[in-house]
């Protein structure tokens, strides 16, 4: 079974400036996705950024980027340049590479929900 | 287009009321799910549907009854609910050929029972 750690419960950021949230997972599998997500309090979970466990090349969607270190199994999210609209709870999340297609079960971390101040 | 859209976005029920939330994707994903959110915690999976048949069940209780009439749509059919079964109910769709991908979700509907 795979497990998701966040140990942040609640952070906070200055408007402009950068935060890392972080992330650690722990699982027996080779090939799998990481995701982080965010939830706004208007509730929507939108997909923020994916990370494919066989890539090294950490993935990048314009202010957020991710620092993906597989042997330690840790996968942080930094968000340059903080905007007011990223106030949200973030979830990380793994899932397994199903190779012949199909679902896969997510499995969430608690979250950490991050205030942006003005 | 990757929205998934749930109707209603709030819903106020008796115990002893029927009631069904509905949830409607046109990306042409034939994998879809349904999730319990409590308040600050992360989604709790309820359904899994695949090609329109159920393949997960997580143990949900049976006054919680899904249904998915066609690939676009998915229903969540409540009856004879407890309060405990107050929460938000998320949607989420994903596609499912030839590799896994992840889920989008849906707006959510926020349920209350009295």
């Amino acid at each position: 079974a795979q497990t998701v750690t966040q140990s942040q419960p609640e952070m906070s950021v200055q408007e402009a400036e950068t935060v890392t949230l972080s992330c650690t997972y722990d699982t027996s599998e080779n090939n799998y996705y990481l995701f982080w997500y965010k939830q706004p309090p208007s509730r929507q979970m939108i997909l923020v950024i994916r990370q494919e466990a066989y890539k090294q090349q950490n993935a990048t969607e314009n202010r957020f980027s991710v620092n993906f270190q597989k042997a330690a199994k840790s996968f942080s999210l930094k968000i340059s340049d903080s905007q007011l609209g990223d106030t949200a709870m973030y979830f990380c999340a793994f899932m397994k590479h199903g190779l012949n297609g199909g679902y896969q079960k997510v499995t969430f971390g608690i979250g950490t929900k991050l205030q942006v101040i003005p | 287009d990757t929205e998934v859209t749930q109707t209603p976005k709030h819903l106020v029920m008796g115990m002893t009321n029927k009631k069904s939330l509905k949830c409607e994707q046109h990306m042409g994903h034939r994998a879809m799910y349904w999730y319990k959110q409590k308040a600050k915690k992360p989604p709790e999976l309820m359904f899994v549907y695949s090609y329109e048949k159920l393949s997960i069940n997580e143990s949900v209780p049976s006054r919680f009854s899904p249904e998915c009439p066609n690939s676009s749509l998915l229903n969540l059919h409540l009856h004879a609910l407890q309060p405990e079964d107050s929460a938000l109910y998320l949607c989420a769709s994903s596609q499912v050929f030839r590799k896994t991908y992840e889920q989008y979700f849906g707006p959510g509907t926020r349920l209350t029972v009295t």
